[in-house]
């Protein structure tokens, strides 16, 4: 198994460019999660997911986009890029959200320019 | 005010020292805490779970405080590769910022 794997590692943007960020997941976990990690910050949830289809905002969701057609995806749609959202960007999975274990993908870093 | 809030450190010790550390929360009803250990900024990975009776693991003990609402860390005998910064995931996908530990020899 792979476990959760997230592409790209590293994206440079321009102000106003949008991009999406990957996620993908193999242990058909039903939970999926967006975080962000800024110096001091520790890890902000963006956007989570309890299942295909089925999204709701976290703690910092303002400027962020997701869907979840499959189990296996949870994509994160940056629509106009800003500075603020220079961060590392990391996806998890879980079989529950609360009381299990959450799964981590390796970060994407990325800068905003 | 965060859901789960944690000291920041930096907790600076020398080999073989006992380091302690907690995280706050503020839900009550909160069931299940963990820590998570995370090197360089790289991806957090699960260090241990945290049960109402307290957790050991090795050199690592955790322990849950309901009446305070608190859950702690505490690393016997420390080693260089216990350099990291910790984590506390609470209720609802809630981290705390992280307590940062450098173990020196």
């Amino acid at each position: 198994n792979a476990g959760v794997t997230q592409t790209p590692k590293f994206q440079v943007l321009k102000t106003g460019q949008s991009m999406t960020l990957q996620c993908a997941q193999d242990m058909n976990h039903e939970y999926m999660s967006w975080y962000r990690q800024d110096p001091g910050m520790g890890l902000r949830l963006i956007h989570y997911s309890v299942g295909a289809g089925i999204t709701d905002q976290g703690e910092v969701p303002n400027g962020y986009n997701v869907s979840r057609s499959t189990t296996e995806d949870f994509p994160l749609r940056l629509l106009s890029a800003a500075p603020s959202q220079t961060s590392v960007y990391f996806c998890a999975s879980s079989s529950g959200l609360a009381g299990e274990t959450q799964y981590f993908g390796p970060g994407t870093r990325l800068l905003v320019l | 005010r965060k859901e789960v809030e944690q000291d920041p450190g930096p907790f600076n010790v020398p080999e073989g020292a006992t380091v302690a550390f907690n995280c706050t929360y503020s839900n009550s009803a909160s069931q299940s805490f963990f820590w998570y250990r995370q090197d360089c900024r790289k991806e957090p990975k699960l260090l241990m779970s945290v049960y109402s009776s307290g957790n050991e693991d090795g050199r690592f003990t955790a322990q849950l405080n309901r009446a305070s609402q608190y859950i702690s860390l505490l690393i016997r005998d420390s080693k260089l590769s216990d350099s990291a910064t910790y984590l506390c995931l609470g209720w609802k996908l809630s981290f705390g910022a992280g307590t940062t530990v450098t173990v020196r020899a």
